[in-house]
């Protein structure tokens, strides 16, 4: 079974420009979750998303904003860039929120540089 | 979800029996306890999950004392590749809890030849 995939794997913007990540969760899985790391601030979760509807936020500006299709792909997206965004974005994705959803696949992340 | 406190360091050698200990004093009656394993620019893995006593799958154990308050992770014979930082987290599986998962700082396990 094919795991979760992210696209792109490296990405370049400059500031004020807006970028848009994309994740396939594993096949059969219905939620998908998504995390910013960073050398100084370490994982920290954004927003989880189970049928196509937004279950959680993370302490993030209201530039950060994501969505689910139907068939559970996810995407997210990034507005206003500022140099505090280069960050690698993980997408993880589980088989249903709630019980055994701390079992979750992540993806190889997106490596995102604003210059 | 009940804070965890990790070693932020660890050294061992390849072949040796490494245990990483995570303090979870708060942990609540429904919690369970899970382990991840992540590699430099790459996403965590996740290792073990557990919520009392013992449990064991082909990559290692995880041992629960009976007041739960701690949980050790057990990995038998490390080799290099087990170079990497693995963190503990503490959360509510039930029905209904979201799948927010908080990460703390984790212990960097540096298996040396």
């Amino acid at each position: 079974k094919a795991g979760v995939t992210q696209t792109p794997r490296y990405l370049i913007k400059t500031r004020g420009q807006q970028v848009t990540l994309s994740c396939s969760p594993i096949s059969g899985h219905r939620s998908v979750s998504w995390y910013q790391q960073t050398p100084g601030q370490g994982l920290q979760f954004l927003f989880e998303y189970f049928s196509e509807t937004q279950r959680n936020k993370g302490n993030f500006p209201g530039r950060f904003s994501g969505r689910q299709f139907s068939n559970s792909r996810s995407e997210m997206n990034v507005s206003t860039l500022e140099l505090g965004d280069s960050a690698l974005y993980l997408c993880a994705s589980s088989l249903t929120p709630g019980q055994g959803n701390y079992e979750q696949y992540f993806g190889p992340g997106t490596r995102l540089t604003v210059t | 979800l009940a804070k965890t406190t990790q070693p932020i360091s660890m050294d061992s050698y390849e072949g040796q029996e490494v245990n990483i200990t995570c303090s979870h004093n708060n942990i609540a009656t429904n919690d369970y306890i899970t382990w991840y394993q992540q590699f430099p620019s790459q996403g965590p893995r996740f290792i073990i999950q557990g919520y009392k006593t013992k449990v064991t799958n082909e990559v290692a154990s995880l041992f629960i004392p009976a007041d739960r308050k701690s949980s050790t992770l057990s990995l038998p014979r490390v080799s290099l590749s087990d170079t990497a930082v693995y963190y503990c987290l503490v959360g509510d599986k039930r029905r209904g809890n979201t799948g927010k998962l908080i990460f703390g700082q984790g212990t960097t396990l540096q298996v040396k030849p």
